[in-house]
């Protein structure tokens, strides 16, 4: 059974410091999703990460992959309170009929504060 | 708005019951998916659908089944509900199975009374 795991699952951090959440999947996939939520809204999509040693970023989030590692991070600079949300990291599996599903961590509630 | 449309946003019903929830996906679409947001259980792949036909299936209830029609919207019929089935019910759809983006609809919450 593929497990996604991210770390921590709650995080509370002040205004302008950086801090990195894990996450870490049990079986081999090149593709690896972030995705972010607000408190009763939809999923955003933030990064696909689709090969070994990507990194994209956008803003004060930067998400990077290690295939090998079976380990992505979300890296976060500067935070600031627009940021409060809560993220969660995926990874696609592709069905015996080729369809796909996304398999999500239990996601990482942050809470910016002044 | 990702383009994606789910209604009922907000659906209240009692236990026992059976409801009946819509997707429209994004124009040019032809995969739909379901998920189930809750507390206890996190966000979980339910179905997939391609083009009318079921392509992926995850821990989905006996009680509750999907569906694709031809015009390519999909419903999720839950029946028999029970507490536990109160819950954030997303659809997304992308282009193919395989996209690598799929776009989410701002869910229906379903409450069991």
């Amino acid at each position: 059974e593929l497990k996604v795991e991210q770390n921590p699952l709650f995080l509370s951090m002040q205004e302008g410091k950086n801090y990195t959440i894990y996450c870490n999947y049990s079986t081999t996939s090149d593709r690896l999703y972030w995705y972010r939520q607000d408190p009763g809204k939809s999923l955003e999509s933030l990064f696909v990460l689709l090969s070994n040693g990507a990194v994209k970023q956008e803003g004060r989030l930067m998400a990077s992959l290690d295939t090998k590692a079976r380990l992505s991070t979300l890296h976060i600079t500067a935070a600031v309170h627009d940021l409060s949300a809560t993220y969660f990291c995926a990874v696609d599996t592709r069905s015996s009929n080729s369809g796909y599903a996304l398999n999500f961590g239990k996601g990482t509630s942050l809470l910016v504060t002044p | 708005d990702s383009g994606v449309t789910q209604t009922p946003k907000h659906l209240i019903t009692a236990t026992g019951q059976r409801v009946t929830l819509r997707c429209s996906p994004r124009s040019g679409d032809l995969s739909v998916y379901w998920y189930q947001q809750s507390l206890d259980q996190g966000l979980q792949f339910l179905i997939q659908y391609y083009n009318g036909e079921e392509r992926a299936k995850g821990n989905i209830l006996e009680r509750f089944s999907a569906q694709q029609f031809p015009d390519l919207h999909s419903e999720l019929n839950l029946s028999s509900l029970e507490l536990g089935d109160s819950a954030l019910y997303f659809c997304a759809s992308s282009a193919t199975p395989g996209a690598t983006e799929a776009f989410f609809g701002q869910g229906t919450r379903l409450t069991v009374v």
